[in-house]
């Protein structure tokens, strides 16, 4: 069975500050890691995945699978990235697709 | 376009009475999710349709939760004899195609269940 855990509930920086939301995994196989986002009073949002390797809106992620770690790290925090965040995990199975297994969530705020 | 829409947005209900939820995924998405989220936590799986037919409920807590896709489009959660505990945020998402390992899930705003 898979599981995922963001070891922080609450991560409270000032704008400008380097970012670093951690997320860690445990799964037998090949995972795909995914962050969502969700901004106050809006929905669940994918925010970026492992495989593009791509920056969003200034954020990273690298999956290191000897910590098998998947951090979500940004250089300089806006107060725009004010929101919840949500590490995931895919493990496509024969019969379930590719169902998500979610992180407990950081509730990130960024104070002017 | 339209994205995913979920029916009601609250619902407060009477402990032991039935709801029903509903789910309008993207058109042309072959692929749906139920989450559950509780208060403090991450959602959790409950149910996957491919097409019409669920290919995994292992999620759903027990026999009082049924969900199902007739059409293979718009998707019903039941819930008979509701208990406090089902007090949750019952999400919906859709994907293309489960068979693509990289499919973004796009969510519903979710129907906020109170069972007093």
């Amino acid at each position: 069975a898979q599981r995922v855990t963001q070891p922080e509930k609450l991560l409270s920086v000032f704008k400008g500050a380097p970012v670093e939301l951690k997320c860690n995994y445990s799964y037998s196989g090949s995972p795909e890691l995914f962050w969502y986002v969700q901004y106050s009073r809006q929905r669940l949002q994918l925010l970026l995945r492992h495989i593009s390797r791509e920056s969003i809106k200034g954020f990273t992620a690298d999956l290191n699978k000897g910590e098998t770690s998947f951090h979500l790290k940004k250089p300089f925090a806006q107060e725009e990235d004010s929101a919840m965040y949500y590490c995931a995990l895919s493990a496509l199975t024969d019969n379930a697709g590719n169902m998500l297994t979610f992180g407990g969530g950081t509730r990130l705020m960024v104070k002017p | 376009g339209a994205g995913v829409s979920q029916t009601p947005s609250n619902k407060v209900t009477e402990k032991g009475k039935y709801v029903e939820l509903r789910c309008d995924p993207i058109s042309g998405h072959t692929a749906l999710y139920w989450y559950r989220q509780s208060l403090g936590q991450g959602p959790e799986f409950l149910i996957y349709f491919q097409g019409t037919g669920a290919a995994d409920d292992s999620g759903l807590p027990n026999d009082r939760f049924f969900a199902v896709r007739p059409e293979g489009s718009v998707s019903t959660l039941k819930i008979q004899r509701t208990e406090r505990g089902d007090s949750a945020v019952y999400l919906c998402a859709s994907s293309r195609d489960s068979g693509v390992s990289t499919d973004t899930q796009y969510f519903g705003p979710g129907t906020r269940l109170t069972v007093l």
